[in-house]
């Protein structure tokens, strides 16, 4: 079954701090790996998404850093706010296959003010 | 505005019932999905369909059921042999296979058994 596993499960930083969510795969054929905010009784939202051939994108205060050899890759939220504090999910699409994305289990962020 | 809107937004669910969760989106989107959302387990797929009239069951379909008669409509039924449905529900769709990937996620169905 494809996986994508993702740590940690839950996270406290501090106003101001660096917040990083990291996820691992083993699926060589996954093509496209976004990240997914949600907060408390919403559905969740694209944040941010990466394709393997780039090692990293930044979209104002959210990086991806991607490394294909090791199959992880992680969410750098930088100058963390408490606006922040949501669910964050990672996930994964193999293009062969019809079903898409395969989610993370989610890391509860906390941005304490 | 398009987008995906799920009714209702909180179900109870007396045990032995059926119950039918709405999800209706205006995107022209060709897939669209039902996930199951439990604390601390993420999203688990029960049932996607590609096209109209046609589905395919996900990672944890047993006791639930789908229909796909309209583009823009993908209903699911948590049936009675559904043991444990007590759990926040989420519609999504996507463009499709061979478009771009980005899933759009409705607002969610918190359905509880009483």
């Amino acid at each position: 079954q494809q996986q994508v596993k993702q740590s940690p499960q839950s996270l406290i930083v501090q106003k101001g701090g660096i917040s990083i969510i990291n996820c691992a795969y083993e699926n060589t054929a996954f093509d496209y790996f976004p990240w997914y905010q949600q907060f408390p009784g919403k559905g969740p939202a694209l944040l941010i998404a990466i394709r393997p051939d780039v090692s990293e994108k930044k979209e104002g205060r959210f990086t991806i850093s991607f490394n294909k050899s090791a199959k992880q890759f992680s969410l750098h939220i930088m100058d963390s706010q408490p606006g922040d504090s949501a669910t964050y999910f990672c996930a994964a699409r193999d293009k062969r296959s019809a079903r898409q994305l395969t989610f993370g289990s989610g890391t509860q962020l906390t941005v304490l003010p | 505005d398009g987008g995906i809107t799920q009714s209702p937004k909180y179900l109870f669910r007396k045990e032995g019932q059926n119950v039918t969760l709405s999800c209706e989106q205006n995107l022209n989107h060709d897939a669209m999905y039902w996930y199951r959302q439990d604390p601390g387990q993420g999203l688990r797929l029960i049932y996607y369909s590609q096209i109209v009239n046609d589905f395919q069951k996900g990672d944890i379909a047993e006791g639930y059921s789908v229909s796909r008669e309209k583009k823009e409509s993908f209903p699911l039924t948590v049936t009675s042999a559904q043991k444990n449905p007590t759990a926040f529900y989420l519609c999504a769709s996507s463009i499709g296979t061979g478009g771009p990937t980005e899933a759009f996620f409705g607002q969610g169905t918190r359905l509880t058994v009483v």
